[in-house]
């Protein structure tokens, strides 16, 4: 059984360009969720999907920001016209479903110039 | 609203001893869950612990064992036997009655472990 898988694990990007980061979670898990990480502090909730529909989305995703979970499978996360305050580690868990344990993919650390 | 705090930003222990790291929660919820995770420098967040609200016994895992002071909103971590390993950052984290599960992080607290 292998654990939550990201891709690319550093990403850097000049202002104004797009990414897009790809999750692949424990297979069979129904929940995937995003995560964004800034220096110092703790990881903050983005979005969520069960199977493949995405439920709760936070505030702090703007309209820049997409994500999508086709097939319920692998999930990715694109944000357009990145800004320097995008710079974070952007982590992806996942989960059986409901209150379980999520298990936490290494992140993508993304540093916008 | 949940909220977890964690007041210590820093910890130094030995090698071979014990520590423990502060974590209070905040919750109106009936039924939550509490969570440690350890991120290494690496970046990846290793689950620890789990404690759930209606538990009446301490979780333990390992050399992990979790103080559950409902009364208090209390969830510390106490890691015995540290190992030069366990220096990380180390998060408390909930969940809720919320249907989403999401997890409520605190700030963390660095962890480093003296030969």
């Amino acid at each position: 059984d292998t654990g939550v898988s990201q891709n690319p694990r550093h990403k850097i990007t000049k202002r104004g360009q797009n990414v897009t980061f790809r999750c692949d979670p424990i297979s069979e898990h129904n929940r995937l969720y995003w995560y964004r990480q800034t220096l110092g502090q703790g990881p903050e909730f983005l979005t969520y999907f069960q199977n493949e529909a995405q439920l709760e989305k936070s505030r702090l995703l703007s309209d820049r920001f997409s994500a999508e979970r086709p097939k319920g499978s692998f999930s990715t996360l694109e944000i357009q016209r990145t800004e320097q305050g995008d710079s974070a580690m952007y982590l992806c868990a996942s989960s059986p479903a409901g209150p379980e344990t999520q298990y936490f993919g290494p992140g993508t650390r993304l540093l916008v110039l | 609203a949940q909220k977890i705090t964690q007041t210590q930003p820093g910890m130094f222990v030995q090698e071979k001893e014990a520590v423990t790291l502060d974590c209070t929660y905040d919750t109106s919820d009936q039924s939550y869950g509490l969570f440690w995770y350890k991120q290494p420098s690496s970046g990846e967040m290793i689950f620890l612990i789990y404690q759930g609200s209606y538990d009446e016994q301490n979780a333990t895992e390992g050399r992990y064992s979790l103080n559950f002071q409902k009364a208090r909103k209390s969830a510390n971590l106490v890691i015995s036997a540290s190992q030069l390993g366990d220096s990380a950052m180390y998060f408390c984290a909930m969940i809720g009655e919320d249907s989403s599960y999401k997890l409520i992080f605190g700030s963390g607290t660095r962890l480093l472990v003296r030969p």
